[in-house]
């Protein structure tokens, strides 16, 4: 196992329009969390899942956007009618769940919206 | 409010002078601690983390932390900084029964001079 896979690396769309990133965590983690970085500011928590279950929701994360884990394995993160403010490095962490402490991280999606 | 401070933002030491970053939170119990490190358009390494037990704690890269909890700070340290430890670092908390999301501070980059 490599680590936490996160594809694309980069997506520059045009605003208005749907994307979606997709990460692979480490195989046996069963947590898996997605973050929001902004230039210059720190990740900031937007929602994770244990198993296939989402089970918190940042109030960042609005209504254009959702996650799924369908099979408790990979996840999506998909944002529809992109705006500008969405141009971010969206993080994507895993973790084994009791040992919640120990997250590695993915090498993120840079998104830009034009 | 709860957050994670870090007052500097930008830092710039010679090679081989020491380092010391620092990091203060505001929570009323002591959460778990971290140091993450960032590199241009990469994802989070873990350099060090403390739960409990002997305040100083090592991590990877020849890096240190203190923990103090009467200052509720976690400084970052390193006696010899090398030119390959230019980057962004970022302190972050874990909250006890919170999922283990991480909250972050806002990062203080490192430059290093020759």
């Amino acid at each position: 196992d490599t680590g936490v896979s996160q594809n694309p690396r980069h997506k520059i769309t045009k605003r208005g329009q749907n994307v979606t990133f997709r990460c692979d965590p480490i195989s046996e983690h069963n947590r898996l969390y997605w973050y929001r970085q902004t230039l210059g500011q720190g990740p900031e928590f937007l929602t994770y899942f244990q198993n296939e279950a989402q089970l918190e929701k940042s109030r960042l994360l609005s209504d254009r956007f959702s996650a799924e884990r369908p099979k408790g394995s990979f996840s999506t993160l998909e944002i529809q009618r992109t705006e500008q403010g969405d141009s971010a490095m969206y993080l994507c962490a895993s973790s084994l769940a009791g040992r919640e402490t120990e997250a590695f991280f993915g090498q993120g999606t840079r998104l830009t919206v034009v | 409010a709860q957050s994670v401070t870090q007052p500097d933002i930008h830092i710039t030491v010679s090679e081989g002078a020491s380092l010391e970053l620092r990091c203060n939170y505001s929570y009323g119990a002591t959460p778990y601690l971290f140091w993450y490190v960032q590199s241009p358009g990469q994802g989070l390494q873990l350099l060090l983390k403390y739960f409990s037990g002997d305040t100083l704690v090592q991590g990877i890269k020849g890096f240190e932390a203190e923990f103090k909890r009467s200052q509720s700070s976690f400084n970052l340290r390193k006696p010899s900084v090398h030119w390959s430890d230019a980057a962004e670092y970022f302190c972050a908390v874990v909250l006890y029964n919170q999922g283990g999301k991480l909250i972050f501070g806002q990062g203080t980059e490192l430059s290093v001079k020759p």
